[in-house]
């Protein structure tokens, strides 16, 4: 398996502009979770996906985030407009449904928000 | 409500020495703890976890843990530090009780040679 996809790798954005950041889990995983990783706040999560169905979604910062999960193998997180402050590293993780599974980590999207 | 305490921002270690990032924690229930590396610009790498039986858990890359469950902690070793090993380290908690995965504000590790 090639692991937890997420693309783009790096993302650069004005103020204002919609981002869409995607993200492909690993087969036969059916958690899904999004984080936002900072220097300040360190690692957040912002939304748990459990079989498709959001769980969790109270570390969303705002209304402009959003994320959906439209089938077992593909997620996107939106942020619609982006801010500066959105400047982050977002991961994408996914696990088995357990609490005993360990989670895991894409590679990151790196957002700057100009 | 559950938390999890990684005391030291920065913990620094010369080559071959043994070393030791500490990891407390607090939940209601039975804990299942977990270890992370995260290598500059990359996501994190799950190391090792405790679950249940022995206290001693071994993981990858020669790294170990011992959950002590009177000091409510997870102590995460290695005998003999590597410059490779220079990384940012995170402890993680989850209980029975509670499906969402506690993380600590990691503890970045500096081997020197």
């Amino acid at each position: 398996d090639a692991g937890v996809i997420q693309s783009p790798r790096h993302e650069v954005t004005e103020m204002g502009q919609e981002v869409t950041l995607r993200c492909k889990p690993i087969s036969g995983h059916n958690s899904l979770f999004w984080y936002r990783q900072t220097m300040m706040r360190g690692l957040e999560l912002l939304i748990y996906f459990n079989n498709n169905v959001p769980i969790d979604d109270s570390g969303m910062p705002e209304d402009r985030f959003s994320a959906k999960m439209p089938n077992a193998s593909f997620s996107t997180l939106k942020i619609q407009p982006s801010e500066p402050r959105d400047s982050a590293v977002y991961f994408c993780a996914s696990s088995l449904a357990s609490v005993f599974d360990e989670q895991f980590f894409g590679p990151g999207t790196r957002l700057t928000v100009l | 409500a559950q938390s999890v305490a990684q005391p030291e921002d920065q913990v620094n270690v010369a080559e071959g020495n043994p070393l030791t990032v500490k990891c407390t924690y607090s939940v209601s229930g039975n804990p299942y703890l977990f270890w992370y590396v995260q290598y500059p610009n990359r996501g994190l790498q799950f190391l090792l976890k405790y679950i249940t039986g022995d206290n001693l858990v071994k993981g990858s890359y020669g790294f170990e843990a011992e959950f002590n469950k009177s000091q409510t902690s997870f102590h995460l070793k290695k005998p003999s530090a590597l410059v490779s090993d220079s990384a940012l380290y995170f402890c993680a908690v989850r209980s029975d009780s509670n499906y969402q995965l506690i993380w600590g504000a990691g503890t970045k590790l500096i081997i020197k040679p």
